[in-house]
């Protein structure tokens, strides 16, 4: 079955600091995506990878920064976290149609 | 602009009943169509999809999809709803061959089962 895993699952940051959010998939996918999810606006695309190398931005890629340095780990990066990015983050993997998602990551910034 | 509108926030149920969960959607040329279910504290799982072939698709737990062109949706149905299905359920089509290999995502709906 296709696995997708994130870490950390909760963090607490302080505004101003990095965070980063680490994906791994173990499908074999080329793309991986980074989505948040907040209360009346569903899932937003902010960073996305068509391979080992590639980043590309989403629909809300400013204030992060991706990642992916191989096939199967993709990262999401706030260089300079601020309370507006406190949300759900999930990452997910995926060709054509279908995509198969994390767990997701609570990330509350103080 | 491409959308994909989910037009019921919240669908309230009873177990036993059945249920349709609508999707419309909005863009020009072949397009996949996929439902996925999310539930609470949880990440999305996919559900079933559609790109060609047979207008009705099946998925898991008894789920299935119709596609209709004239209409612009992809309603999702189940004939005898569970508790267990009480979750977000969220449409979401690709353009095929589009940039990006992005998917666009509804807002959801809501589904309760009373038992």
């Amino acid at each position: 079955e296709a696995a997708v895993t994130q870490s950390p699952r909760n963090k607490v940051a302080v505004t101003g600091g990095k965070v980063t959010l680490s994906c791994n998939q173990t499908n074999n996918h080329n793309n991986m995506y980074w989505y948040r999810q907040d209360t009346g606006h569903g899932l937003r695309l902010i960073h996305y990878s068509y391979g080992a190398g590639s980043t590309e931005k989403g629909d809300i890629p400013d204030g992060y920064k991706a990642s992916r340095p191989s096939q199967e780990n993709f990262s999401l990066i706030l260089e300079l976290a601020t309370p507006s990015q406190t949300s759900v983050y999930f990452c997910a993997s995926g060709d054509l149609g279908e995509q198969y998602f994390g767990p997701g990551t609570r990330l509350t910034v103080l | 602009t491409q959308t994909v509108s989910q037009s019921d926030a919240h669908v309230t149920v009873f177990e036993g009943d059945s249920v349709e969960l609508r999707c419309n959607y909005s863009y020009g040329g072949s397009i996949y169509l996929s439902w996925y279910i999310q539930h609470h504290g949880r990440g999305l799982q996919f559900l079933l999809k559609y790109y060609s072939g047979n207008p009705v698709v099946q998925g898991v737990n008894g789920f299935e999809a119709e596609f209709s062109k004239s209409d612009s949706s992809f309603h999702l149905r189940k004939a005898s709803v569970h508790w267990s299905d009480s979750a977000v359920y969220f449409c979401a089509a690709r353009n095929y061959g589009g940039s990006g290999n992005k998917l666009i995502f509804g807002t959801g709906t809501l589904l309760s089962v009373k038992p």
